[in-house]
């Protein structure tokens, strides 16, 4: 079974760049693209970036998205952090018979 | 762009069939995937299955693979999830998904549909 595995949460004060991981297992990471999402608490999700690396019409170019296949990663980093950030953020992608998988979600706190 | 319109909340009782929907409006029906996505009380999100309207192409996660059934009616540009038989941990949020065709991508959410079993 292909698993995507992310940090519970993490933590970083406004106007700071944060990084949130996402390691796969059971599979390269790179064989599928890696989609982000992200979860406002009360809100549906809203997707961030597409194709490992691309971000969705309107999303700020804060937000990047790469992988690493010599990790057998991905990463989704926020630079520049506003209060506004604070929300759930997903991992995304396939196995070999195009099934999704989540990984378990990263909550991340502005403070 | 479109949007994915979910049906209401419900609350059912075990042992309760159930049938949610995810109605399509505002683009080709028939040229996306279509995917139910759920998120029980206080946890994340888990990719149920999709559907290719077009063609009734199917498929589903090994962990609810026999548990539900997802089906889509072209004509009225509508995909459901469905149940026969609800348990109380059935009792979460399901979101409906849209999937680009060839990347399988998801581009568009629905607002969610809450289901509460419980005697």
């Amino acid at each position: 079974n292909f698993i995507l595995t992310q940090p519970h949460s993490v933590s970083e004060s406004p106007g700071k760049t944060v990084t949130i991981s996402c390691t796969g297992s059971g599979g390269s990471i790179a064989s599928k693209y890696v989609q982000w999402h992200q979860q406002r608490p009360g809100s549906a999700p809203i997707t961030l970036i597409y194709e490992n690396s691309q971000r969705r019409f309107g999303v700020p170019d804060r937000f990047s998205g790469s992988i690493d296949s010599s990790s057998n990663s991905a990463s989704l980093t926020i630079s520049g952090l506003k209060t506004e950030d604070e929300a759930d953020y997903y991992c995304q992608s396939f196995d070999i018979k195009n099934r999704g998988v989540f990984g378990g979600g990263t909550k991340l706190t502005v403070l | 762009e479109g949007q994915l319109v979910q049906s209401g909340a419900e609350v059912k009782k075990p042992g309760d069939s159930l049938k949610i929907s995810c109605k399509g409006s505002g683009y080709d029906f028939d040229t996306y995937w279509v995917g139910w996505v759920r998120q029980m009380p206080g946890k994340g999100l888990e990719w149920m299955g999709i559907i290719y309207p077009s063609d009734s192409d199917t498929r589903y996660s090994p962990s609810f693979q026999g548990q539900v059934t997802i089906s889509a009616d072209r004509s009225i540009k509508t995909a459901y999830l469905q149940w026969t038989s609800l348990k109380a941990s059935d009792t979460a949020m399901y979101f409906c998904t849209r999937h680009e065709e060839g990347t399988l991508m998801i581009d568009n959410w629905g607002q969610g549909t809450l289901v509460n079993v419980s005697s």
